[in-house]
């Protein structure tokens, strides 16, 4: 079965980065693009963007352009999602799904909290 | 992008009643997908282009709409169905949901 298994929550300090994984399994990995979306109680669902898990190649919402760097290893089935430059604004559940955007199959979800 | 507006926000709804949401876009769609979400989990597709019911999902639940005007309807509400529903359009990029309509049991 498809599963899309992320890596768990992180506590960081305003300024600094986080890496978030998201390992796919059940299915071909290249076969499908690789979206990331958070989640805030404020702003709801936000799309950031998408990574093509064959070539690399990746799309951003613009209001992501910056913040959020995509990236993916086909040896591993994962795909990683970097923040910079962190503010208690970036404090969010942080998804990953399957596909650009027709969102079939979701991950659990990493909580990031961004606090000093 | 595409503005997505979804009403009512907050819901409740008795067992056996009708229940209808409604979702508005800025601009013109093709179609509109839903989303059902239970506290502390994850979004599940739940009706996809327009009135596609995804895999699962009860005979109650339909869509309908075009343009700029869409909605998920309950014929019968049921415990099961207490959630937040999100509209998304993917028509235009980027992606955009709805803010989403949280739907209580009477």
């Amino acid at each position: 079965q498809v599963q899309l298994q992320q890596s768990g929550a992180e506590l960081a300090k305003p300024g600094s980065s986080v890496k978030i994984s998201c390992k796919a399994s059940g299915y071909t990995f290249t076969s499908y693009y690789i979206s990331w979306i958070k989640q805030t109680t404020g702003q709801g669902l936000e799309y950031i963007g998408y990574i093509n898990t064959g070539s690399g190649g990746t799309n951003y919402n613009e209001k992501f352009k910056g913040k959020a760097t995509l990236t993916v290893d086909k040896s591993s089935s994962t795909a990683f999602m970097q923040l910079s430059s962190l503010t208690p604004d970036d404090s969010a559940v942080y998804y990953c799904a399957r596909g650009s955007s027709s969102f079939a199959y979701w991950g659990q979800g990493t909580l990031v909290t961004v606090s000093s | 992008e595409i503005v997505l507006t979804q009403s009512p926000t907050t819901m409740a709804a008795s067992p056996g009643e009708k229940v209808t949401i409604t979702c508005r876009a800025s601009s013109s769609v093709s179609y509109m997908h839903w989303f059902q979400q239970k506290s502390g989990t994850s979004p599940k597709p739940w009706i996809y282009d327009t009135s596609k019911l995804a895999s699962g999902v009860p005979d109650r639940f339909s869509g309908s709409g075009s343009g700029t005007s869409y909605s998920l309807t309950i014929s019968s509400m049921e415990a099961e169905d207490a959630a937040t529903y999100y509209c998304l359009q993917r028509s235009s990029y980027p992606p955009t949901f709805g803010a989403g309509t949280k739907l209580e049991l009477k």
